[in-house]
This record gives structure tokens, sequence and C-alpha cells, in this order.
């Protein structure tokens, strides 16, 4: 769903330690799933993508979950460094209405101390 | 992957006077644009959707007439923000997406937008 109001949640990790950023999505007939990965004054940048017919997709160092059933999605950053400081967003879609909006969530700020 | 660039990247300007933010992709034909734009520490909002060739979908709660966009060609979309106030003072955002990319969206770098 749409952030409203509120400061970003932060997540703070030891660099080195494996991270975990959480999002909730609103729409049960979103079948497309993206994380961003944002720094400051720049725009989003792609880390990852996950259909609805799969629960797991791994990348370099990150991997996505998908709960369909809670509709949860999860993003796992693996060794985190200090260049993952950023904020993360997640987006939802539907991947057979062709070109519709992403709808992003309210995104986390990930602080890494080195 | 695919690159989308936007001019300026910084605009400083006195209210009541108009902007220009250009959304370019520059290797893939891009059949529809979104505009965004992100205030300090928020998500990203959606305020328009553009096909090339037809007019802009407005998000509720977005003035057309104040935000006018463009989208005459396929690697193009313009955003006017007319008449500007210190409450339009934002980051704003596009993406583009064409029939190379699928469903996938490329952001551009973003404009930060500040009215005096």
């Amino acid at each position: 769903g749409e952030s409203v109001g509120l400061h970003l949640p932060t997540l703070s990790v030891q660099e080195g330690d494996n991270s975990i950023i959480n999002c909730a999505y609103s729409n049960s007939a979103s079948d497309y799933f993206i994380w961003y990965k944002q720094e400051s004054g720049k725009g989003p940048q792609f880390i990852i993508d996950i259909r609805s017919n799969m629960d797991k997709r791994q990348g370099q160092r990150v991997t996505v979950l998908l709960n369909k059933t809670v509709k949860h999605l999860s993003l796992q950053i693996a060794a985190t460094q200090p260049g993952d400081s950023a904020v993360y967003f997640c987006a939802e879609n539907i991947w057979s209405s062709g070109n519709t909006p992403l709808v992003f969530g309210k995104g986390t700020r990930l602080s890494v101390i080195a | 992957g695919a690159v989308v660039s936007q001019h300026p990247s910084r605009v400083i300007c006195k209210s009541g006077t108009s902007v220009k933010i250009e959304c370019r992709s520059l290797d893939f034909q891009a059949t529809t644009m979104f505009w965004y734009r992100q205030f300090p520490k928020k998500s990203l909002m959606l305020m328009a959707t553009s096909n090339e060739g037809s007019k802009a979908t407005y998000e509720q709660g977005v003035e057309k007439d104040k935000f006018l966009i463009n989208h005459a060609s396929l690697t193009l979309s313009t955003l006017t923000v007319t008449s500007a106030h210190p409450e339009d003072s934002s980051f704003y955002i596009c993406s583009a997406q064409g029939p190379v990319t699928y469903n996938e969206q490329f952001f551009g770098p973003g404009t930060r937008l500040t009215v005096l």
C-alpha cells in the first residue's frame, strides 16, 4: 500500500551480519513484487523481483521471500556492507495487467554500522 | 539495463513561476512513463501515468492543470509544474516502461525542485 504520514522505520545492522527487511502488501490480486534500493538524492534502483508462482528467489547476496497467505514479502541481505546503507522499498503490481503503475510500500532505512 | 535520464537534476525557482522537468528513455522506446513525487523520508507517490500519444491519467488529488504532462514521443515525457508554490517543493521521479522491458519499470535519477 502507499505510505502515509509516518517516518521511515530504521533497521541498524552490524557490518557483516545478515539483514532482513519486511514488507506487507495490500492487494491480494498483486502477483509481481519488486525490491528497490534508494540512496539519498537518487532514484530507486532495482534489486530483485519475484512472481507469485514462486516463494523464494535468490540473487547475488540477496534473497526475496514471498508469503502470499499473509501478504508478506521480505528481503534478506547477506553479509551486509556499508554500501548497503539506503532506503529499501517493496513495490507490488499485477503482471497480467500490462502497463500499470507500481504501488510502493512505506520503505525501511537500513543503516550499516561499521 | 535500460537507462532513464531526467533533466534538470536540481532546480530552484521563485514562487509563481513554471518549471519543466524532462524524462528520457535513452536506449529503449517507452510506451508508458510514470511520474512520482517523494517528500523527505516518505515513499514514492504516483502522480500520473502517461502513455505515448495519449492524455495522461492523473491520480486522485493531483491537479492536472497544475502538473502538465506531455508524452509526445517514445523517448520523452515532460512534467511542467505551473505557478509553482513552496508546497510543490519535492523530489520528482519518473519511470519508463516499454515493449522490450516487459513489466519492469526503469527509474530516472530524480529532480529536486525547490520553490522559494
